[in-house]
């Protein structure tokens, strides 16, 4: 069964660092692109970032770039993002998806919230 | 790329709905839909402006002509009750843009 879950999720104050990870099983994770969507509360679906399918290529939401840093395991299956400088307007449930190859995601993990607040 | 969705379709159950979405120049992209239902990760229903997934009913068919994409979802069930995005790649980069979100609700 194809599968990506999310953890690492908290509740952090502003101006800190969080890390997020993604972990992948039941499919050849090395062949796909990866990416990060998120999701503030009640509201629609933001593209946040990707990484390509070696990690050799990153590009963020220009929301982001700068703060967040995204890498991948390729032998244990596994995509992180590193979120630096958190503010507020970060808050979300945030979605590791994978990237058919065609532009559109085939695969979503359940989420994990990160809340940043004082 | 901005894309653009309405706020809110209702629709009897039984009935066809349509949820719009409308960027500039869309016909020359790829658009995507994804289903979210509440609480839960979204799904990808329509992929390449009107193919379906394995295990999509084929209730659900896509569009894109001109500046709109459409969505068709004949015969509404009770459970197609949820948010409706559209995304597309932008053309200049590697962005992946959503639409703001439909949500359909069976009356």
């Amino acid at each position: 069964q194809e599968q990506l879950v999310e953890s690492g999720g908290d509740v952090v104050q502003p101006g800190k660092s969080l890390r997020l990870s993604c972990a992948a099983s039941g499919f050849i994770f090395r062949n796909y692109a990866l990416h990060w969507v998120r999701q503030a509360p009640g509201k629609g679906l933001e593209w946040v970032g990707l990484v390509s399918k070696n990690g050799g290529y990153e590009d963020f939401a220009d929301s982001v770039r700068g703060r967040f840093t995204s890498s991948r395991d390729n032998s244990k299956n596994t995509l992180s993002l590193r979120m630096d400088t958190l503010r507020p307007e970060d808050t979300a449930v945030y979605y590791c998806a994978r990237d058919r190859g065609g532009g559109y995601f085939d695969l979503w993990g359940r989420g994990t919230l990160v809340a940043v607040s004082s | 790329s901005v894309l653009t969705q309405a706020p809110s379709v209702s629709v009897a159950p039984g009935e066809t709905a349509g949820i719009s979405c409308r960027g500039d120049q869309l016909s020359t992209k790829n658009v995507h839909w994804y289903q979210q239902k509440a609480g839960q990760a979204p799904t990808l229903v329509i992929f390449d402006d009107s193919a379906r997934p394995s295990g999509i009913p084929e209730r659900f068919s896509g569009s894109n002509s001109a500046d709109t994409a459409i969505l068709t979802i004949s015969s509404v069930e009770a459970g197609d009750e949820a948010d409706y995005y559209c995304q597309v790649v932008d053309g200049s980069s590697s962005y992946r843009v959503f639409g703001g979100g439909t949500k359909l609700t069976v009356l």
